[in-house]
């Protein structure tokens, strides 16, 4: 059974700092990795897909690596900024065996962004 | 639609009624999934639909839950006699395709709370 594991729980920066978030999972039999950013009493918002053939992708300010062999995944933040403040989750998808490929998330990290 | 659209956003009944959520999909999105979140965890699948049918609906917790989507677009979650711990936000996703490489895009949840 696949294992999302989000690592810190929670994390609390002072505005401008670069930051790391991580995320690993058990079974390396993945087809792509997504990271997604929820705010409080909202919905999950996609900020980046890698496939299991990719290194890493990045988008603007954010970028995020794979390595499928080892099973983890770490989200970079530069230059920090209060409007990050939000809960970050990690989903890896894989095949379910029952005719989807589902996503499997972590429980995420609560990141605060300091003024 | 521009985005996954999901009604009611906020649903309180009572424990024992039945209660009806419904997702419209992004327009042309053939792939469509259910995910409950509960408090302080990242969303768990519930059921695929790939267009009309049940693609994989080996997430959903018991014979209480049902969801049907007979146009191939619409889709709607039913949970008979609720429970207490059915309480959660219930989370409506959507992708162009079956692919596992698409993906996949949530909308804002309902959130069911059961008195």
């Amino acid at each position: 059974k696949q294992e999302v594991t989000q690592i810190p729980a929670a994390l609390s920066v002072p505005e401008g700092e670069n930051l790391v978030l991580n995320c690993s999972f058990t079974d390396s039999a993945i087809y792509n990795l997504q990271w997604f950013r929820q705010d409080p009493g909202k919905g999950l918002t996609s900020l980046l897909l890698i496939q299991s053939s990719q290194r890493e992708q990045t988008s603007g300010r954010l970028n995020a690596s794979l390595d499928k062999s080892s099973g983890r995944s770490t989200l970079y933040i530069a230059a920090s900024q209060p409007g990050d403040s939000a809960t970050y989750l990690c989903a890896v998808r894989r095949y379910s065996g029952a005719g989807s490929y589902q996503l499997t998330f972590g429980k995420g990290t609560k990141l605060s962004v300091i003024p | 639609g521009a985005g996954v659209s999901q009604t009611p956003s906020n649903k309180v009944t009572e424990k024992g009624k039945y209660v009806e959520l419904r997702c419209d999909p992004i327009s042309g999105h053939t792939a469509l999934y259910w995910y409950r979140q509960s408090l302080g965890q990242g969303p768990e699948f519930l059921i695929y639909f790939q267009g009309t049918g049940a693609a994989d609906d080996s997430g959903l917790p018991n014979d209480r839950f049902f969801a049907v989507r007979p146009e191939g677009s619409v889709s709607t979650l039913k949970i008979q006699r609720t429970e207490r711990g059915d309480s959660a936000v219930y989370l409506c996703a959507s992708s162009f395709g079956s692919s596992s490489g698409n993906t996949i895009y949530f909308g804002e949840g309902s959130w069911l709370t059961v008195v």
